[in-house]
């Protein structure tokens, strides 16, 4: 069973939209992580979120934030006013206290901003 | 930004033939990776490493196996190349394993002809 979910393959906005990039994920571990990364045309995968179980506290980082809810195993990312440089492709990931030191990814949302 | 080196970027090959892909990093981190990316799929994890020759296998491991020698170095080895295998590898470091964030290298294309 897949343990990332990421529902959405491709995802096109207008530039200033705001857009919601969905994540859902399925563990039995009571201590896990999730994290967001970055993919851009040019292929390089940046990291830009790392959530732990234990902290639902959603987070801002400038136009970027992140709604973590454990009711509904979901670890949400939303740009705000999207840009034409946030074209890419996004990756959810979960690391499990249970299994060690592997990371499940999921299969990647591919956002593309129009101008 | 994470001082990780893959070689080589780009490589053709023929079915059959060995392929040695390198990781390099010089991060001094335990936790070194192999991942595949294909369309459809994201990244599948292929082998891991904790430490010198500690290594353990991921959930795509068949027809590859790896090897690390020193910290600093992660070799990802196809024995016999196989066209399924045509894929874009990353490797990624980790200081602190599952509980900490991946640093990725910038990608090998692998084509098997």
């Amino acid at each position: 069973a897949q343990k990332v979910t990421q529902a959405q393959t491709e995802i096109s906005v207008v530039e200033k939209e705001d857009v919601t990039l969905d994540c859902v994920y399925e563990t039995r571990d009571t201590t896990y992580y999730l994290f967001w990364y970055k993919q851009p045309p040019s292929g390089e995968l940046v990291f830009l979120i790392r959530r732990n179980s234990f902290d639902e506290q959603n987070e801002i980082s400038g136009r970027y934030s992140w709604n973590f809810q454990k009711s509904t195993s979901s670890f949400n990312f939303t740009i705000t006013a999207s840009q034409v440089v946030d074209s890419a492709v996004y990756f959810c990931a979960l690391s499990e206290a249970r299994t060690g030191n592997q990371f499940y990814f999921g299969t990647g949302t591919s956002l593309t901003v129009i101008p | 930004d994470a001082g990780i080196t893959q070689s080589p970027r780009h490589k053709v090959t023929e079915t059959g033939t060995p392929v040695t892909l390198r990781c390099h990093q010089t991060e001094n981190h335990r936790y070194m990776y192999w991942y595949r990316q294909d369309p459809g799929h994201g990244l599948r994890l292929i082998h891991y490493s904790y430490g010198v020759k500690d290594t353990d296998k991921g959930e795509v491991s068949d027809g590859y196996s790896v090897s690390r020698s020193k910290t600093e170095d992660f070799l990802l080895t196809l024995e016999s190349a196989t066209s399924s295998q045509t894929s874009v590898y990353f490797c990624a470091i980790s200081r602190q394993g599952g509980t900490g964030e991946l640093f990725f290298g910038e990608g090998s294309r692998l084509t098997v002809l």
